[in-house]
């Protein structure tokens, strides 16, 4: 089975906090994706990785960066925190082959709240 | 862009009621569709699929039909459980591998 696993489940930050949400992936998966799930909003992409150091902004990426040095490691890093970044954090994984959609792999996501 | 509109929740239902949550969507090209459930405090996992028109996608009970002609996945169920209630997301796929989420629909089922 596919395990994608995330650092923490719930997470308490101050305002102006820099935060880092760890993503781990263990089936060798190109593509890694960060959303933040919000109610009534449903899942946004923040961002999206397509290979080790490749990167692409989603929908919402403002006030938030990622990295990627190892294929199985997916980081999201909010540089200052602010109240308006309280919400759920979802990691994903999924194969990647041009031309063709494969379904992707979630964690369990993490509750951050910055106070 | 990729849009896609599902119908407002929570459904409420009783066990062993027939289930329809409704979902459409705009996409460029021949998307794949997905349906995702979400169960209480956990992250989402995949339900069931369709890759093409016509394909009937089915998992647990569930199925949907992918029709290309009225842009839409319904899902449905003959008969819901308690254990069914969660939250349900209707998303076609997009350019690189990606999928545009619905809004989710909640499903309660009462016993």
């Amino acid at each position: 089975d596919v395990k994608v696993t995330q650092s923490s489940r719930y997470l308490v930050k101050r305002t102006g906090e820099k935060v880092f949400l760890e993503c781990v992936q263990d089936m060798d998966h190109e593509n890694m994706f960060w959303y933040r799930q919000d109610p009534g909003l449903g899942l946004r992409l923040i961002y999206f990785s397509y290979d080790v150091k490749m990167k692409e902004k989603g929908d919402i990426p403002e006030g938030y960066s990622v990295s990627r040095e190892k294929k199985e490691r997916f980081s999201l890093i909010l540089e200052s925190a602010s109240t308006n970044q309280t919400s759920m954090y979802l990691c994903a994984s999924s194969r990647g082959l041009a031309g063709i959609s494969y379904e992707q792999y979630f964690g369990p996501g993490t509750r951050l709240t910055v106070t | 862009g990729n849009s896609v509109t599902q119908m407002e929740g929570p459904v409420t239902l009783s066990e062993e009621a027939f289930l329809t949550i409704n979902c459409t969507y705009t996409a460029t090209g021949y998307p794949s569709l997905f349906w995702y459930v979400q169960y209480p405090g956990e992250g989402l996992q995949l339900l069931l699929k369709a890759t093409k028109a016509d394909d009937k996608g089915s998992n647990k009970g569930f199925e949907a039909t992918y029709r290309k002609e009225t842009t839409s996945f319904h899902l449905e169920k003959g008969s819901v459980q308690v254990s069914d209630s969660a939250v349900y997301f209707c998303a076609p796929s997009g350019g690189g591998n990606k999928l545009t989420f619905g809004t989710g629909t909640q499903l309660k089922v009462e016993l």
